[in-house]
């Protein structure tokens, strides 16, 4: 069975931490794996992964895939209070018409 | 703007009543899905519809239905044989047949009384 596992499921930090959140995954046939940030309400995306060791960046935020250990990390530096969400991370089945697999999430907490 | 809209932002119902979640885009998506979101479990899929006039089963699709007859538009009903509908529910959209990148609207908390 596909599965989406995330760690740790919850991190508090202070504000200048930088924090790695994991992302594992067992998916046949993976196509991509994405990542999401839901503070209150909407989750919102962040980055598409498809290829290894390819990292994506947007401003304090990265994130790489390493497809041969099934795995992606996200790297927040500098945290600020904002950073506190839930962060999201899905995989992509290519087979099963396209379906998303979803993880728990990381609930991160920034405190000042 | 373009974006999903959901209403109501909250909802509450009575047990053996039916329930309509509206949800709207003007992304001029093709995909719709609906999302149930629990505490401690993460996001299951409902229902989704990949064109008009089409659309099927998630992985927890009883007690739910829906309908996609205009491209802008995919509500969902909750039914009364829905055993447990308190939760907070996820509208989202993809641009095209896969469901790659969904965008999602701000979710709908449903509370039954």
């Amino acid at each position: 069975e596909d599965k989406v596992v995330q760690s740790p499921l919850s991190l508090v930090v202070h504000e200048g931490d930088t924090v790695t959140l994991n992302c594992s995954y067992e998916v046949t046939n993976f196509r991509s794996l994405l990542w999401y940030k839901q503070e209150k309400k909407a989750p919102t995306f962040l980055f598409m992964l498809t290829s290894s060791g390819i990292e994506k960046k947007s401003g304090r935020l990265s994130s790489i895939l390493d497809k041969k250990e099934l795995f992606s990390i996200l790297n927040i530096t500098a945290t600020q209070t904002g950073d506190s969400a839930i962060y999201l991370c899905a995989v992509v089945n290519a087979g099963n018409n396209r379906k998303l697999i979803w993880g728990l999430g990381t609930s991160l907490a920034v405190n000042p | 703007d373009g974006g999903i809209t959901q209403s109501p932002k909250y909802l509450f119902r009575k047990e053996g009543q039916n329930v309509t979640l509206s949800c709207e885009q003007n992304l001029n998506h093709d995909a719709m899905y609906w999302y149930r979101q629990d505490p401690g479990q993460g996001l299951r899929l409902i229902y989704y519809s990949q064109i008009v006039n089409d659309f099927q089963k998630g992985d927890i699709a009883e007690g739910y239905s829906v309908s996609r007859e205009k491209k802008e538009s995919f509500p969902l009903t909750v039914t009364s044989a829905q055993k447990n509908p308190t939760a907070f529910y996820l509208c989202a959209s993809s641009r095209t047949q896969v469901q790659e990148t969904q965008y999602f609207g701000p979710g709908t908390r449903l509370l039954v009384l």
